[in-house]
């Protein structure tokens, strides 16, 4: 299968902090690049996006950034609160790839009030 | 309300039973899959159907069959081939845009 690792499989940070969660992938083909959140029992949810095309993208406190050259791409929360806890996945696919996303481990985050 | 709901949340299964996972979402997307989530692990591909009528098996296959009969459902059914069925199953859908959306889960257990 695909190789989609997080460098970290946990990450505890102070409230107010801003976190940085690392994600690797090993398919140069991959074009579209997707982080979700998922909440302790229930189905990952969508938080922010990235196409090849585009090196970052934010959302309302998330900054996605791509890194094609080293294949790094990384998930920025500013002002982490409680209820960021949850653990964090980068998912990546290719259009020849028939669709399918390629999971990694995943990373813990822990909010510490 | 739009979405993609799973049934039923928790399930158990006696050794050597068949059991069936339902999935169906009113997105009107066209991909559809399933993926299973050990403790502590990322999510695994078991199935996925691009188009009513066709499947592909995805990496943890064996154990397990689905059917694609109508573009809203998709079930799953975990077969007494599974040796080791005890897991969080998730179902999640895509349309064009490629991102997947994803159902509650379902928590299989075997007793």
């Amino acid at each position: 299968g695909e190789n989609v690792g997080l460098h970290l499989p946990t990450l505890s940070v102070q409230e107010g902090d801003n976190s940085i969660i690392n994600c690797a992938y090993s398919n140069s083909a991959s074009d579209y690049f997707i982080w979700y959140k998922q909440e302790s029992g229930k189905g990952p949810q969508f938080i922010i996006d990235i196409r090849s095309n585009m090196d970052k993208r934010q959302g309302q406190r998330v900054t996605v950034l791509l890194n094609k050259t080293v294949k790094h791409l990384s998930l920025q929360i500013a002002a982490t609160q409680p209820g960021d806890s949850a653990v964090y996945f980068c998912a990546e696919t290719h259009q020849t790839g028939a669709n399918n996303l390629f999971f990694g481990t995943g990373t813990r985050l822990t909010v510490i009030p | 309300d739009g979405g993609i709901t799973q049934s039923p949340k928790y399930l158990f299964r006696k050794e050597g039973q068949n059991v069936t996972l339902s999935c169906e979402q009113n997105l009107n997307h066209d991909a559809m899959y399933w993926y299973r989530q050990d403790p502590g692990q990322g999510l695994r591909l078991i199935y996925y159907s691009q188009i009513v009528n066709d499947f592909q098996k995805g990496d943890i296959a064996e154990g397990y069959s689905v059917s694609r009969e109508k573009k809203e459902s998709f079930p799953l059914t975990v077969t007494s081939a599974q040796k080791n069925p005890t897991a969080f199953y998730l179902c999640a859908s895509s349309g064009q845009g490629r991102r997947a959306f994803f159902g509650q889960g379902t928590r299989l257990t075997v007793v």
